[in-house]
């Protein structure tokens, strides 16, 4: 049990682009979402929490609006990177928990190259 | 952010070995303490966690000590084995489902 799934595993895009990631539980309701972005060889660096149905809160110095997360259901959130450059090129991982689940969940990563 | 520090960066030991990893944290109302495996190219899988109304825990292998006086954890793999090889991330949280502040990473290999 508690499995989380992202989509797609790997995406190549052109510089000024847009792409979207999605992140779903597929046996549990995740009320809390959490976005992740590694860089080779480096630890994980939060990005952002979101809460079903609410805004996401993001971390300092994550740009919100470069960024776009949503959570519109207790299983699917969803982070659009907009307008991509080269620097977005990075490992991205989403977790989910539920509110009886004392841990979070990872899914298995997108790795995003931006052309 | 607050930090939690890892150690050593990088480990090797010997089929059947005990590999260690510590770290150290600095925010004293951290109350849960994971540790994730991380294959290369895969997303973190967790491995053991442990609560600071404890001193140790031990799941198979892997054994987690907690030493609260000194803010430190450490994670003990008892009989490495080669497909142990991975790179392995302490963690900290206030709350157990909250967001995780992540160590710096441990790249163990084990060799034959």
């Amino acid at each position: 049990g508690a499995v989380v799934s992202q989509h797609p595993s790997w995406v190549i895009c052109k510089s000024g682009t847009s792409v979207k990631i999605e992140c779903r539980s597929l046996d549990f309701q995740a009320t809390t979402m959490f976005w992740y972005r590694q860089f080779p060889k480096q630890s994980l660096m939060l990005m952002a929490t979101s809460n079903e149905g609410s805004k996401a809160t993001y971390e300092q110095g994550v740009e919100k609006d470069k960024f776009l997360i949503n959570h519109a259901s207790l299983t699917l959130s969803t982070l659009t990177v907009t307008s991509a450059h080269p620097e977005d090129s990075s490992f991205y991982i989403c977790s989910a928990r539920s509110g009886a689940l004392d841990e979070q969940y990872f899914g298995p990563g997108t790795r995003l190259t931006v052309t | 952010q607050q930090q939690v520090k890892q150690s050593p960066q990088s480990l090797i030991v010997q089929k059947g070995g005990i590999s260690i990893i510590n770290c150290a944290y600095e925010n004293t109302a951290f109350d849960y303490f994971p540790w994730y495996q991380q294959f290369p190219g895969k997303g973190p899988a967790l491995l053991i966690a442990i609560r600071p109304d404890v001193s140790e825990k031990k799941e198979g292998r892997f054994t987690i000590s907690f030493n609260k006086s000194a803010k430190q954890f450490s994670l003990h793999i008892m009989d490495s084995q080669p497909g142990d090889s991975a790179t392995y991330f302490c963690a900290a949280s206030r709350g157990g489902g909250n967001k995780l502040t992540f160590g710096t990473g441990t790249q163990l290999k084990v060799e034959l």
